[in-house]
């Protein structure tokens, strides 16, 4: 059962647009955090959130975890085709393993 | 510091068969996590071994299967292989185990095709 809903699945934008991926859930979770993951690659780590309402901010990249801790979201501004890859959430709940949902996978076009 | 490592990086099996893939963590790293990766289903935890001990472990049958030894490098094992399990195969490291905030760090995985 795949608790997290990401959305949309693919989106190809050209450089210099602004974006914004989606990550829902019906669960309460007590981090959520994101990573990209290039092709031939793992995951890498980009952020952690970890209170409701919070807001991180990483360069170009703003991440939004939602009041209820149920959801978040991800917006690039001014996107670069280095921001190309597959973006996932994972939701974590004390002692156990994350739950990833199936990412969003972005490609930016010079 | 070195991350961490996979080995192999690609294997082709057939139905049947088994094979068993390893994972080496960050020097110090004492959790060492599995994953399955696939288009269909997404990343998806298979078990989590912290200190030699299976803490976690996901929903796959008993033909996965896996240990830590006392070094933290870690095998996964899966038995009469099916054409569903081709996957990409990903090991994560961290120093605490789940729950503890940690950050995991990824190998670059295992790309197993099952013909």
């Amino acid at each position: 059962t795949q608790l997290l809903e990401q959305s949309p699945q693919f989106l190809s934008i050209q450089e210099g647009e602004n974006l914004t991926v989606y990550c829902n859930s019906s669960s309460v979770f007590s981090s959520l955090q994101w990573y990209r993951q290039e092709p031939g690659e793992g995951p890498v780590l980009l952020v952690t959130v970890v209170t409701g309402g919070e807001v991180k901010k990483l360069k170009r990249l703003t991440f939004q975890f939602g009041d209820a801790r149920k959801d978040s979201s991800l917006h690039i501004t001014a996107a670069q085709p280095g921001d190309t890859g597959l973006y996932l959430c994972a939701g974590e709940n004390s002692g156990y393993a994350l739950n990833f949902g199936k990412g969003t996978s972005l490609l930016v076009t010079p | 510091k070195a991350g961490v490592t996979q080995t192999p990086r690609y294997l082709i099996k057939t139905r049947g068969q088994q094979v068993t893939l390893s994972c080496s963590p960050i020097s110090g790293h004492r959790s060492v996590s599995w994953y399955q990766q696939t288009p269909g289903q997404g990343l998806q935890f298979l078990f989590e071994y912290f200190s030699e001990t299976q803490r976690n472990k996901g929903n796959f049958p008993g033909r996965f299967s896996g240990r830590q030894f006392s070094n933290s490098r870690s095998e996964m094992n899966v038995s009469t292989l099916e054409l569903g399990d081709s996957a990409l195969y990903l090991c994560a490291s961290s120093l605490a185990p789940s729950g503890a905030t940690d950050t995991q760090y990824f190998g670059p995985g295992t790309r197993l095709t099952v013909l």
